[in-house]
């Protein structure tokens, strides 16, 4: 079965300083990856996503992910964090031959000012 | 990018009554659409998925009887909560993904359920 481990709850970050949002995966075949962003009482938006290719993918806002296969991991970076960067962030995998995505518990990202 | 409209963002009804929410892709055909249930800081519960011109299917512990879901067309899937009751509050939220195989799915803004 596939699934999301986000082990932060949340993570605190001054502006302009790096950050990272950690998530790793379980899956059998081979995983699409997706990260979204999501502000208070709304949908989610999509930021990035990994289906092949590069390991490193750049996304929406200045975000991006590396993949690692052998860490089976798929962390959100962003070299200069904003103070409107701070919402609830997902990441989500879905399996090959499978029509579902599967969310991580989410992870909320406070930037100070 | 594609859009996927929900309505209405929001919607308060009393107990014993039922509710429609409506989610509709705007630019794109829809194959496959996916209905979630959010609780206050908690992630997003797959209820069920729902292929145009198919019945859906529910995920485990999902009342199918309760929550209605009806994909008539390539653009527009429902969602009818029946004889709701206050435990029902909560924030839905669907999305829709393109045959395109990659999977990105799209969402809609949500839709925040209040049963009185």
């Amino acid at each position: 079965a596939q699934s999301v481990a986000q082990p932060e709850d949340q993570v605190n970050v001054a502006e302009g300083n790096p950050l990272t949002v950690k998530c790793t995966y379980s899956v059998s075949g081979n995983p699409y990856l997706f990260w979204y962003v999501q502000y208070p009482n709304r949908g989610l938006q999509f930021l990035l996503k990994y289906i092949t290719g590069d390991n490193l993918v750049k996304g929406s806002y200045g975000f991006e992910a590396e993949f690692n296969k052998s860490q089976t991991s798929f962390h959100l970076k962003k070299p200069s964090a904003l103070v409107s960067d701070s919402a609830l962030y997902f990441c989500a995998v879905r399996d090959t031959g499978f029509q579902k995505l599967v969310f991580g518990t989410g992870t909320r990202l406070l930037v100070s000012p | 990018g594609a859009v996927v409209s929900q309505h209405p963002s929001w919607v308060i009804c009393k107990s014993g009554t039922s509710v429609k929410i409506e989610c509709r892709s705007l630019d794109f055909q829809a194959t496959t659409m996916f209905w979630y249930r959010q609780f206050p800081k908690q992630s997003l519960m797959l209820m069920a998925t729902s292929n145009e011109g198919s019945k859906a299917t529910y995920e485990q512990g999902v009342e199918k009887d309760k929550f209605l879901i009806n994909h008539a067309s390539l653009t527009l899937s429902t969602l009818t909560v029946t004889s709701a009751h206050p435990e029902d509050s909560s924030f839905y939220i669907c999305s829709a993904t393109r045959d395109r195989g990659d999977g990105e799915a799209f969402f809609g803004q949500g839709t925040r359920l209040t049963v009185v």
